[in-house]
This record gives C-alpha cells, sequence and structure tokens, in this order.
C-alpha cells in the first residue's frame, strides 16, 4: 500500500454548501478508499473505488478515480453540521498495509 | 453483527504498569489490525494479523506486544510504556473470511473500534 495525499489540510465552509476534497497517490493502486473520522473516535469507512471504476455514489458521497492522473476526489453535497470530522483516503495496491494520508480536516458551520 | 469492541475506553497507566487493550469483533473477519494515532495525525499501522499469524510487525518496539488468541479476539500487552506512547490506540478487522490461508490480494474494508485513549504517566 501507499500514502496518499489529501488537499486540502483544512476546509470550512458553511452547512447547506458542497465540499470538495482531494487525494493524489505516486503508483498503481488496486482499490481507494475514504475513511471519516469524528473527533477522537474510530474511523469509519465510507466507499471503495476499484482502480476500473471512475466514479461511485453514495448518498451524498460522490467518489471520482483518475488513474492517468493518480488522484481521487470526493465531494459532499448539501453538507451538514455533522459532517465536520476529518476524511482520510486509502490508496491500496495490494496486501494488508494502509497507509493513510495526513487527512483533510472538514468543518461545516451551522 | 457489523462492530468491532474495544475496551477499555480510556487507560492511564504509570511506566512501571503492565496493561492490556482488547479487541473483539464477531463478523469473521480473518485480519485484525492494531493503529496508533496520535492527535492531529493519521492512524499508523502497528501489527497485523492474518488467521491468527502476525503478518505486519512495523518496528515496533518490544514493550508492545500483541497477541491474537482466536479469531475474534486481539490484545495488545503493553508493559514499561514512555509518556511519548499516549495515543489514541484503534484496532480494526477486515475480510475476506473464510478459507484458511487463501491469498489475500487486496485490503478490502476496515471497520475500526471505537479506541483506546492512552495516557502514560
Amino acid at each position: 500500500s501507499q500514502q496518499g495525499e489529501e488537499d486540502p489540510q483544512a476546509l470550512s465552509i458553511q452547512e447547506g454548501e458542497n465540499a470538495t476534497m482531494n487525494c493524489s497517490y505516486k503508483t498503481s493502486i488496486n482499490n481507494l478508499q475514504w475513511y471519516r473520522q469524528n473527533s477522537g473516535r474510530g474511523l469509519v469507512h465510507l466507499i471503495l473505488i476499484r482502480s476500473n471504476e471512475r466514479e461511485k455514489h453514495s448518498g451524498r458521497l460522490r467518489v471520482t478515480l483518475d488513474t492517468s492522473k493518480k488522484s481521487s476526489s470526493l465531494l459532499i453535497t448539501a453538507s451538514r453540521a455533522a459532517d465536520t470530522a476529518s476524511y482520510f483516503c486509502a490508496p491500496n495496491t495490494g496486501g494488508f498495509k494502509t497507509i493513510f494520508g495526513a487527512g483533510t480536516r472538514l468543518f461545516v458551520k451551522a | 453483527d457489523t462492530e468491532v469492541t474495544q475496551t477499555p475506553k480510556h487507560l492511564v497507566m504509570g511506566m512501571t504498569n503492565k496493561k492490556s487493550l482488547k479487541c473483539e469483533q464477531h463478523m469473521g473477519h480473518r485480519a485484525m489490525y492494531w493503529y496508533k494515532q496520535k492527535a492531529k495525525k493519521p492512524p499508523e499501522l502497528m501489527f497485523v494479523y492474518s488467521y491468527e499469524k502476525l503478518s505486519i510487525n512495523e518496528s515496533v518496539p518490544s514493550r508492545f506486544s500483541p497477541e491474537c488468541p482466536n479469531s475474534s479476539l486481539l490484545n495488545l500487552h503493553l508493559h514499561a510504556l514512555q509518556p511519548e506512547d499516549s495515543a489514541l490506540y484503534l484496532c480494526a478487522s477486515s475480510t475476506p473470511s473464510g478459507i484458511a490461508g487463501a491469498p489475500f490480494h487486496s485490503t478490502d474494508t476496515q471497520y475500526f473500534g471505537p479506541g483506546t485513549r492512552l495516557t502514560v504517566l
């Protein structure tokens, strides 16, 4: 596995706005996952996108994957205060070893 | 049951103490993980168990001793820790379940427990 790099490091938006965060990685992957972590708690898996997929939706989440650019984005539409959390991407090249990037800290103001 | 449980939620220990963290899952997962997370940092992998055997040890100091007594349980034994070991310790588990010894081709979804907040005085 390898580490993803998230961008931006921090994001502050108003409730109802959309939030977009990006993840870049260095080598070919089997899949890429996004996780959310509320303050001081465990991580929650949000979505997995495989290398042969370009876009995936889950509720208000939309994930895209561009393997030619080695990048992925996570879009949260119509954000809510409860979306305030840190978001981590985890690109995976196979095996068990998952290395999380530094994460994007999202703050949604009510 | 899609839950990973961890006990205790909080632990305060002195540098001479011996304590253990416990993690349990009943999802039939055969891979289990320990992560360490410092404040405002991502989780860092410590150990991975696959079919109750230690698969990965990320050069963790010997004062941390993992144990996987069965497919549902994962322990982390702590001894002679340092204040810098204070952190949130997260346990996770993942698929696939089933055929013993089958090769794992990629990491599937990891299910995380809520963590144990450890403070070393």
